[in-house]
């Protein structure tokens, strides 16, 4: 089965802190996403990458930046956390070629 | 980008058929129409993907008519286990995953 983890399922962090969410897929897949998931509003596409160090961003990118110097990790920053950026991030993983994503369990991000 | 349109919420009883219909009226020739299904706490699951006319898996049914400007999501028999969000997203098949607000299903019992 495919697998893509999150390194935390819920973190705290203050304001102003760097914050980094790591997601780690184990089949080869191209496509990384990161999303951002807030009541009502679905999920927003934070940033997404098809290949080890290429990064395109997604509809909501302002406060956000990533990392992807293995095909098989993507990572999101937050250069500065604030409190508007207290959310559900999930993160996923497709092969080229297909819609098929495969998603994580989320890591429910607390800014305080 | 094509843009998506669905219903905010649905309710329906066990052992019906539940249809979602999504709107894409400036869908693009390379793109293809996929759903999801969520549920509370975790990330989203693939149902089907289809290009024209209907596909059916094991889960659901996806009927597109030729102009593609809108798909229906066909679940049949629904149970209180499918009670989630589903989401419907339109884009190509290399990096376009958009997802909207999505419909969310409630099954009663």
């Amino acid at each position: 089965d495919v697998k893509v983890t999150q390194s935390s399922r819920y973190l705290v962090k203050r304001t102003g802190e760097k914050v980094f969410l790591e997601c780690v897929q184990d089949m080869d897949h191209e496509n990384m996403f990161w999303y951002r998931q807030d009541p009502g509003l679905g999920l927003r596409l934070i940033y997404f990458s098809y290949d080890v160090k290429m990064k395109e961003k997604g509809d909501i990118p302002e406060g956000y930046s990533v990392s992807r110097e293995k095909k098989e990790r993507f990572s999101l920053i937050l250069e500065s956390a604030s409190t508007n950026q207290t959310s559900m991030y999930l993160c996923a993983s497709s092969p080229t070629g297909t819609t098929e994503a495969f998603f994580g369990q989320g890591t429910r991000l607390t800014v305080v | 980008l094509a843009k998506t349109t669905q219903p905010i919420s649905m309710d329906s009883y066990e052992g019906q058929e539940v249809n979602i219909t999504c709107s894409h009226n400036n869908i693009a020739t390379n793109d293809y129409i996929t759903w999801y299904q969520q549920f509370p706490s975790q990330g989203p699951r693939f149902i089907i993907q289809g290009y024209k006319t209907k596909v059916t898996n094991e889960v659901a049914s996806l009927f597109i008519p030729a102009d593609r400007k809108s798909s229906t999501l066909s679940l049949p028999r629904v149970s209180l286990s499918d009670t989630a969000v589903y989401y419907c997203l339109v884009g190509d098949l290399y990096n376009d995953m958009r997802f909207g607000a999505g419909t969310r299903l409630t099954v009663k019992p």
